[in-house]
């Protein structure tokens, strides 16, 4: 059962254009949500946030947005530049006491072309 | 350097033969994972531990052990392993303590024959 899915394998996008990383899940208990850029031969490593109580956070080019209604979320990068590309992971957490606990979507790989 | 460490970063072996992968972190983190990554499941967790002596299963903990007998080490123990343990493994920590952001060190490439 995959609690947390990313339905796009893959993702290309123009240099300069937005790209658009999307996130589905199905537990209404989940109540933080990250993400992870993952490049060939190296560890993920930590991109953004967000608590369920937010819809938004900003970090430079990148934002996440959460609609728990819809139990989505998204990852905004503009512009994309070429050193962008690589997979990108969401993940999502139940609770301060379960910090420790993350689940993982399958991943996005994001082509950004020059 | 705040850094997680794994050793080895690629190891060849046979069916049934006990190893080890080593797991390191120097930032005092609380909370220590470990992961396994396969084409097209993402990342699942396999152990965690959320302090020395305190760890619990993830969600594909079949085949392996660990054990958290200092803060800073957790090793990934495979007593028996088996082809379909073949997978690419990742150690994690974190503070915990309400924040969630773990830190990954740089991957194991096992290959069981």
């Amino acid at each position: 059962d995959q609690q947390v899915k990313q339905n796009s394998p893959s993702l290309s996008v123009q240099e300069g254009r937005i790209s658009i990383l999307n996130c589905d899940y199905t537990n209404s208990m989940f109540d933080y949500f990250l993400w992870y850029k993952k490049y060939p031969a190296e560890g993920p490593t930590f991109l953004i946030s967000i608590s369920s109580i937010k819809d938004k956070n900003e970090d430079g080019r990148f934002t996440v947005f959460l609609n728990k209604s819809a139990k989505h979320l998204s990852l905004h990068i503009v512009p994309s530049q070429p050193g962008d590309s690589a997979v990108y992971f969401c993940a999502a957490s139940k609770g301060s006491g379960n910090t420790g606990k993350l689940i993982f979507g399958q991943g996005t790989t994001l082509q950004v072309k020059p | 350097e705040a850094q997680v460490t794994q050793n080895p970063r690629y190891l060849i072996t046979v069916t049934g033969k006990k190893l080890t992968v080593t797991c390191s972190q120097n930032m005092n983190h609380e909370y220590m994972s470990w992961y396994r990554q396969d084409p097209g499941l993402g990342l699942r967790q396999i152990y965690y531990s959320m302090n020395v002596e305190v760890t619990d299963k993830g969600d594909v903990p079949e085949g392996y052990k660990v054990s958290r007998k200092e803060k800073r080490n957790f090793p990934l123990i495979l007593e028996s392993p088996s082809p379909n343990q073949t997978s690419l493994y990742f150690c994690a920590s974190s503070f915990g303590n309400g924040r969630y952001e773990q830190y990954f060190g740089p991957g194991t490439r096992l290959t069981v024959t």
